[in-house]
C-alpha cells in the first residue's frame, strides 16, 4: 500500500521549460525525502524536509513541504536533459517507524 | 567514500530455487533497510536492522523471505522456493539518521 500519491506519473518536456511535480497524502509525515532514480540504479537522495512550510533549494530544484506536513512539491527551473529520471517522494511517519513509504514516482523526460 | 554495494546485480532463478542477495552498507551506518521495487512502482519496505538486531520485518511478504545481519555490517536477504511474483529489484539502503537513507544499485531478480 502506497500512502503517497505522485502526479503527474509521466512528464515529457523540452529543455529550458519549467515543471512542478506533486506528492500528496492524507497522512502526516515527520519528514519527507525526494529521490531521483535512473534506470538500473538505486534512488539517489536529493533533499530531506522536516518542518511544515519548509522550502529548500538545490541549484535549479526547489522543494517545498506543506504546512500540514502531508504534501510536498518539487519545482525544476529551466530543465536540462540531465534532469531526466524517475523522481520519487518518500515519507517517514510515526506509524512507519524507520521505514520509508514511497510514492510510485514521476517519470521525467527532458529532450534537447 | 564508498557507497552501498549489492551483489549480484542480476540474478536469474528457476521457480523453486533458493537465492541469496548480499548488501554491503556504508561503513559506520548502523541502520540497514531492504526494499522491493516492482516494475513501474516505488520501493516497498521489507525489513530494517539496527546493528545486528532486526527491529522490523513487517514488510516481508511471506515466510519464504528471510534476512540477517549477523555482525552488524553485511546483510543477506534470502528467498526460499522462489516464485514468479518474487521477480523485482531488491534494494538495500543504509543510514546514520532516521531521515536519510542511501541506496545501493539493487539486485534485479528474475524468476523463470
Amino acid at each position: 500500500t502506497q500512502l503517497l500519491e505522485q502526479s503527474p506519473q509521466f512528464l515529457s518536456i523540452q529543455e529550458g521549460e519549467n515543471l512542478t511535480v506533486y506528492c500528496n497524502s492524507s497522512s502526516v509525515f515527520s519528514s519527507l525525502q525526494w529521490y531521483r532514480q535512473e534506470p538500473g540504479e538505486g534512488p539517489v537522495l536529493l533533499v530531506t524536509v522536516v518542518t511544515g512550510g519548509e522550502v529548500k533549494k538545490l541549484k535549479r530544484l526547489t522543494f517545498q513541504f506543506g504546512d500540514a506536513r502531508k504534501d510536498s512539491s518539487l519545482h525544476i527551473t529551466a530543465a536540462q536533459p540531465g534532469d531526466t529520471g524517475l523522481y520519487l517522494c518518500a515519507g517517514a511517519s510515526s506509524n512507519s517507524g524507520y521505514a520509508l513509504n514511497f510514492g510510485k514516482g514521476t517519470s521525467l523526460l527532458v529532450t534537447p | 567514500g564508498a557507497g552501498v554495494s549489492q551483489s549480484p546485480r542480476y540474478k536469474v532463478a528457476k521457480r523453486g530455487q533458493d537465492v541469496a542477495l548480499r548488501c554491503d552498507p556504508i561503513s559506520g551506518h548502523v541502520s540497514l533497510f531492504w526494499y522491493q521495487q516492482a516494475l513501474g512502482q516505488g520501493p516497498e519496505f521489507l525489513t530494517y536492522f539496527q546493528n545486528e538486531a532486526q527491529l522490523d520485518k513487517s514488510g516481508l511478504p511471506s515466510d519464504r523471505f528471510f534476512a540477517e545481519r549477523p555482525e552488524g555490517s553485511v546483510s543477506t536477504l534470502k528467498i526460499q522456493r522462489t516464485q514468479q511474483e518474487d521477480s523485482a529489484v531488491y534494494l538495500c539502503a543504509s543510514s546514520l539518521s532516521r531521515y536519510e537513507q542511501y541506496f545501493g544499485p539493487g539486485t534485479r531478480l528474475t524468476v523463470t
